[in-house]
């Protein structure tokens, strides 16, 4: 059964900092992995999308890398601002369903 | 992109009435879809998968007939929580599974917030 795991639960840090958010996973039988955003009583924000055959994607200040054969990856997130304040969730697609991380809550303080 | 619509964002009922939420894929069709709930300050936990035509399959532990599943068209899924008790008070978040383009990704709506008293 696969398990995911996100270190640390949470984190708060000064403005402007770079920071790295963990997920790490157990079964490295996977089709793509997904970082997600979630703000309070909010649904989802996809953030990006890794395939299993990527090592890492970009979307302007964010970096997610994967280490499959690990069973790892890694959310980057540089010059940090405040409104990047929330959630992360990294989830698993191994199949024919997500399976999710604990979540690191972010608090980035102006 | 692909876009979940969930409905409504937040719903309060009194104790032993039922309640309906719909997910609707808006620009694609979902052959699958997903209702996960979550507790306060803890990740999601997936509730049942919906199979446009099919029966809903259940994670164990998930009463099929307290959460009633209907996936009756590849845009349209719904979840209805019967007889709905303070217990069942939480945050409820669909899923579509967008298959049409080069990459699987899924999209998730906004969610609802169930409150009953």
């Amino acid at each position: 059964k696969q398990e995911v795991t996100q270190i640390p639960a949470a984190l708060s840090v000064p403005e402007g900092e770079n920071l790295v958010l963990n997920c790490s996973f157990t079964d490295s039988a996977i089709y793509n992995l997904q970082w997600f955003r979630q703000d309070p009583g909010k649904g989802l924000t996809s953030l990006l999308l890794i395939q299993s055959s990527q090592r890492e994607q970009t979307s302007g200040r964010l970096n997610a890398s994967l280490d499959k054969s690990s069973g790892r990856s890694t959310l980057y997130i540089a010059a940090s601002q405040p409104g990047d304040s929330a959630t992360y969730l990294c989830a698993v697609n191994a199949g024919n369903m997500l399976t999710f991380g604990g979540g690191t809550r972010l608090m980035v303080k102006p | 992109g692909a876009v979940v619509s969930q409905h409504p964002s937040r719903v309060i009922c009194k104790s032993g009435t039922s309640v309906k939420i719909e997910c609707r894929s808006l620009d694609f069709q979902a052959t699958t879809m997903f209702w996960y709930r979550q507790f306060p300050k803890q990740s999601l936990m997936l509730m049942a998968t919906s199979n446009e035509g099919s029966k809903a399959t259940y994670e164990q532990g998930v009463e099929k007939d307290k959460f009633l599943i209907n996936h009756a068209s590849l845009t349209l899924s719904t979840l209805t929580v019967t007889s709905a008790h303070p217990e069942d008070s939480s945050f409820y978040i669909c899923s579509a599974r967008d298959s049409t383009g080069p990459v699987v990704g899924y999209t998730f709506g906004s969610g609802t917030r169930l409150t009953v008293v």
